[in-house]
């Protein structure tokens, strides 16, 4: 029973690049969140998606960042254009659904350097 | 009056003490809080959650205490291990959407 997963793990990228980051949530789950964790401190929420849905971005920058939930296929969070502070772990979580508030699992991460 | 406030940064514990990691709270509708333990390179990963109708819950070594009245819930690790050495996060969420709201994390570090 596989857990949330995140690929890659580790992205470096120059400024300017695009970065892309996949998550395929745990098996029946529907519901993705991304979150970003900067050096020393909490995550941050980023984006709740669900199947070709996105129900809430607040806490996505309104330039250079989108994200997906495909039919098929994992969730893509992408930057384009990163830049330095775009360095950060960001972090994937799923959960079965919203009844079990807070129940969110998380991947690994994918650590993203931009130099 | 989104932020859950986390104290201490940094704690360190004897083995065989106790651990105790305090957090607060502004928004009254947060109506689900988590604690997550991260371990260096992982992600974070659920240890015990509240929720506001209970005053306190204990899983194994690991207690909740909840006090509604003063919007402050805190972590206590009975009994600390060098194993339980990570870094612990509060959070808190409401609604339907779920997404959690987490405290900047304490670096715990128990000594053998």
């Amino acid at each position: 029973n596989a857990g949330v997963m995140q690929n890659p793990r580790h992205l470096v990228r120059r400024r300017g690049q695009e970065a892309r980051l996949r998550c395929s949530p745990m098996k029946g789950h529907s519901h993705v969140y991304w979150y970003r964790q900067l050096p020393e401190e909490g995550l941050k929420f980023m984006v709740y998606l669900q199947k070709e849905n996105i129900i809430d971005e607040s806490g996505m920058p309104k330039e250079r960042f989108s994200a997906e939930f495909p039919k098929e296929g994992p969730s893509i969070l992408r930057i384009q254009q990163v830049v330095r502070g775009d360095s950060a772990a960001y972090f994937c979580a799923s959960s079965l659904s919203t009844s079990g508030r807070g129940e969110q699992f998380f991947g690994p991460g994918t650590r993203l350097t931009v130099l | 009056q989104q932020q859950v406030k986390q104290s201490p940064q940094s704690l360190i514990v004897q083995k065989g003490g106790i651990s105790i990691i305090n957090c607060a709270y502004e928004n009254t509708a947060f109506d689900y809080f988590p604690w997550y333990q991260q371990f260096p390179g992982k992600g974070p990963a659920l240890l015990i959650a509240i929720r506001p109708d209970v005053s306190e819950k204990k899983e194994g070594r690991f207690t909740i205490s909840f006090n509604k009245s003063a919007k402050q819930f805190s972590l206590h690790i009975m009994d600390s291990q060098p194993g339980d050495s990570a870094t612990y996060f509060c959070a808190a969420t409401f609604g339907s959407q779920g997404n959690l709201i987490f405290g900047k994390g304490t670096k715990l570090s128990v000594k053998p």
